[in-house]
């Protein structure tokens, strides 16, 4: 399985983007860039996930670059609730598996 | 509609016991799948669950099995607790094996003393 490389923390001030990075070099070509995110004491959430254009949502825009060797997950207006480790992870669609590889993630930090 | 729920929340049990943690999908979703989170190693993947059948595992010893009922309804148990068992457990559903989005419940808090 292919593998994503985050920093281990970060730090924002609330209302300001934040910019969450992704290396993942070894990616195919039918690897998906899924953002999962777990706030203190909860299981994991979706955030948004993608291929290779850019894309949005209600919660976040992922990033994708040209190569797909990295992506940029941005939280446009980071609020206190948004404090949590974020995960990058890979799916590949070659198999009907929902099995998911958390790496370490990073761990963002929100100050008021 | 409800979200994923596990049960029981919290649980302590002795080395050498068994335990059965519980999993109720979302309504309609048919894949169910098993986490275990610990500081040392994160979240690791433990086992996935459609219609009945265990479609994935991940590389657990055989003390930690599961089954998933007619209703989705999952079960994981863990025989012979060691103390490296203690961990957050938890569980995803979704509504189709390779779905993109999984739900996530709240953990299960097992401690072996």
């Amino acid at each position: 399985d292919a593998k994503t490389t985050q920093p281990n923390s970060m730090e924002s001030n609330e209302e300001e983007p934040v910019h969450l990075p992704c290396n993942h070099s070894t990616i195919s070509g039918t690897d998906y860039i899924h953002w999962y995110r777990q706030l203190p004491s909860q299981g994991p959430e979706y955030v948004i996930h993608g291929l290779t254009s850019n894309v949005n949502n209600r919660m976040a825009s992922l990033a994708i670059a040209e190569d797909r060797k990295s992506s940029t997950l941005i939280l446009h207006r980071a609020t206190l609730r948004d404090a949590a480790v974020y995960y990058c992870i890979l799916r590949s669609y070659g198999g009907a598996t929902n099995k998911l590889i958390f790496g370490t993630g990073t761990l963002l930090a929100v100050q008021p | 509609k409800a979200g994923v729920t596990q049960t029981p929340r919290y649980l302590i049990k002795t080395r050498g016991q068994q335990v059965t943690l519980s999993c109720s999908p979302i309504s309609g979703h048919r894949s169910v799948s098993w986490y275990q989170q610990t500081p040392g190693q994160g979240l690791q993947f433990l086992f996935e669950y459609f219609s009945e059948t265990q479609r994935n595992k991940g590389n657990f010893p055989g003390r930690f099995s599961g089954r998933q009922f007619s209703n989705s309804r999952s079960e994981m148990n863990v025989s012979t607790l060691e103390l490296g068992d203690s961990a957050l457990y938890l569980c995803a559903s979704s509504v189709l094996a390779g779905n993109y989005e999984q739900y996530f419940g709240p953990g299960t808090r097992l401690t072996v003393t």
